[in-house]
């Protein structure tokens, strides 16, 4: 069966830090991934997704960038942490080559930036 | 701009009753729909999905009913449980790469 992963689970940074947030999935192939982020009591925003290898697509211009240097390993990273980066970070992968269909999400990681 | 919305932020309901949870969406495009349940400080866990050429599906304890003449979609628990409190969201996928995402109903069960 496919597992996600994420960590860490919790992450507290001074603004103006790097930042460095590490998700791999288990049991597939070339899937899709996703990293989206929650403010607290609200809805999902998805920031980046990616297709495959080296292929990363961004939704929303922000502080944050993303990379995929294996298959099933996709980074979010920040070279200088804003306040207004503060929340929960969730990825989540999908079946490969099919965007319409059900995304399976990690357990997050929730960051604090103070 | 196309959006999914809740029509009710919170919902409280007496244990074993059942749950209704509503969804509107805009975008005619859509024709793949998921609810997920999300408890505190968890991932959002998928619960039903149901494409458009439905307007039922039935799961274990639970329902999804699309309406796509009103754009609607609900969710409908049986008998609620304690643990069936969390936050619930619906999503669409309307030809794009990525889900978009109600704002989410809190879901209270009362003991």
């Amino acid at each position: 069966s496919q597992t996600i992963h994420q960590w860490p689970a919790t992450l507290v940074q001074p603004v103006g830090s790097p930042l460095s947030l590490e998700c791999t999935v288990e049991g597939t192939s070339n899937p899709n991934l996703y990293w989206y982020r929650q403010a607290a009591g609200r809805g999902l925003q998805l920031l980046f997704y990616s297709v495959g290898i080296g292929q990363i697509s961004s939704e929303v211009p922000q502080n944050l960038s993303a990379s995929r240097p294996q298959d099933r390993q996709f980074i979010l990273s920040s070279k200088k942490l804003l306040l207004s980066d503060s929340g929960f970070y969730l990825c989540a992968w999908s079946t490969p080559r099919q965007f319409q269909e059900t995304q399976y999400f990690g357990p997050g990681t929730r960051l604090l930036v103070l | 701009g196309e959006s999914v919305g809740l029509h009710l932020p919170t919902l409280s309901v007496q244990e074993g009753d059942n749950s209704i949870i509503n969804c509107a969406y805009s975008n005619s495009a859509s024709d793949y729909f998921i609810w997920y349940k999300q408890e505190s400080g968890k991932g959002p866990q998928f619960i039903i999905d149901i494409r458009s050429n439905m307007d039922k599906r039935q799961g274990q304890r639970v329902t999804v009913l699309l309406n796509k003449t009103v754009k609607h979609l609900s969710l409908q628990i049986a008998a609620t449980q304690p643990g069936d409190s969390a936050v619930y969201f619906c999503a669409e996928n309307g030809g794009r790469r990525a889900l978009t995402f109600g704002s989410g109903t809190r879901l209270q069960v009362q003991p």
